[in-house]
């Protein structure tokens, strides 16, 4: 079985600070990672996704992510927020191996940015 | 750019009745998903659909629960009789290779 843990339902930061945002990921095979994210009343949005390829992965907007096997970790990152930043993040684990494909989601972080 | 839609954006139903939550995946797509979110909680896996068929469901979808495609264009979640607990937001999400799934911007439902 496969799980996510996001460490901080809220996070605040200035504008213009780094964030980072927590994930951690528990799978007993080679993991997908991926972080999306979800602006108020709209679907989630695939920010980026880490297919075994380059342990650094770049997405969209600036923000970025590693994976770190030995820390069983998938931390977001940007260097500067940007008040449209704020929105809630969610990281989500599935199967590397065909046939299963079904996402298991953390609980979510919400980036709040103060001007 | 082609994006996953739902229809309707809200739907408010009585305890007991039956809906129909309506999705038009990306046109070339070939997996086809159904999520759900209760208010505060994490994005939950419901049902995975290939081939015209369930390819995976989770233990949240029971027998109340049923998936068609009804024809090339688009996928339905249907709940027989509604519950309470049912409220929540439904996400339709599609995939053409199971890597990288795209998610429609949801329907909530309501049950009263």
């Amino acid at each position: 079985a496969q799980s996510v843990t996001q460490l901080g339902s809220h996070v605040s930061v200035s504008e213009g600070a780094l964030v980072l945002l927590r994930c951690n990921y528990s799978s007993s095979v080679p993991p997908y990672l991926f972080w999306y994210v979800q602006y108020p009343n709209q679907g989630l949005q695939l920010l980026l996704k880490y297919t075994s390829a380059a342990t650094l992965v770049k997405g969209i907007n600036g923000f970025e992510a590693e994976f770190k096997k030995s820390e069983t970790s998938f931390h977001l990152t940007k260097p500067s927020a940007h008040m449209s930043d704020a929105a809630e993040y969610f990281c989500a684990v599935r199967d590397s191996g065909a046939g299963s494909y079904q996402l298991t989601f953390g609980k979510g972080t919400k980036l709040s940015v103060i001007p | 750019e082609p994006e996953v839609t739902q229809t309707p954006s809200h739907q408010v139903t009585q305890m007991g009745q039956e809906v129909i939550l309506r999705c038009v995946p990306i046109s070339n797509h070939l997996y086809f998903y159904w999520y759900r979110q209760i208010l505060g909680q994490k994005v939950e896996f419901l049902v995975s659909f290939y081939n015209n068929e369930i390819s995976e469901k989770s233990e949240i979808f029971d027998d109340q629960f049923s998936v068609e495609r009804p024809d090339g264009s688009n996928f339905t979640l249907k709940i027989r009789s509604t519950k309470l607990e049912d409220s929540a937001m439904y996400f339709c999400a599609s995939t053409l290779t199971g890597d990288t799934q795209y998610f429609g911007p949801g329907t909530r439902l309501t049950v009263l």
